[in-house]
């Protein structure tokens, strides 16, 4: 089955670490995504790439970084930097082939600090 | 700049009654409109987006949204509201000049009663 996977579904962070979250898909999209979701602020996107070794900036980009090694693979870190990691992160596909392609989306890494 | 407006965090509907989600958006060029569907712990799942031709889209599970460009609006509906429809909704639009990137409203929550 074609699908967009994520992992770990839930991780704990302590004070002063870095984790990261992993997603990869089969879909062979050149597009990905990542979106944070806190409650009652919908989604907000931290980075997204359009192609391998190349990656963007989102609206929230700061504290976290991306890595686009593979096209099947985009992987995110939560730096020490990010004060308030608490969130649902998401992770998003499409491909560029036309206008308003459709995103498909992962089922997310809840990430709790402890 | 684009913009998502979602009136109403929480929406409570009977089962069998009228579901109607508001969704207005700000963009200064032609976009292209999205509703999703959330349930708890899950990643997003496009219900219908909408993005040239007739401006009535019908879309998964019985929901339909109208694109009205006068009252740049994109409101959801489903005439009759089935107890698997207690999600949380998303409207999201993009642009030819956002580059596919996806600003989403803040989400309403649907309650539906027995």
């Amino acid at each position: 089955d074609g699908g967009i996977t994520q992992s770990p579904k839930y991780l704990f962070r302590k004070e002063g670490q870095n984790v990261t979250l992993s997603c990869e898909q089969n879909l062979n999209h050149d597009a990905m995504y990542w979106y944070r979701q806190d409650p009652g602020q919908g989604l907000r996107l931290i980075y997204y790439s359009q192609i391998v070794n190349d990656f963007q900036k989102g609206d929230i980009a700061e504290g976290y970084s991306v890595s686009r090694e593979k096209k099947e693979s985009f992987p995110l870190t939560v730096t020490s930097a990010q004060k308030n990691p608490t969130a649902f992160y998401l992770c998003a596909s499409s491909t560029l082939a036309g206008l308003g392609e459709t995103q498909y989306f992962g089922p997310g890494t809840r990430l709790l600090v402890l | 700049a684009q913009s998502v407006t979602q009136l109403g965090s929480h929406v409570s509907v009977s089962e069998g009654a009228l579901v109607l989600l508001r969704c207005n958006y700000s963009s200064s060029v032609p976009p292209y409109l999205f509703w999703y569907v959330q349930y708890p712990n899950q990643g997003l799942q496009l219900l219908l987006k909408y993005t040239t031709g007739a401006t009535l889209v019908k879309g998964i599970n019985g929901f339909e949204a109208e694109f009205k460009k006068s009252e740049t609006s994109f409101h959801l509906t489903k005439p009759s509201a089935h107890m698997s429809d207690a999600a949380e909704y998303f409207c999201a639009v993009t642009s030819k000049a956002a580059g596919n990137k996806l600003t989403f409203g803040g989400g309403t929550r649907v309650l539906v009663k027995p």
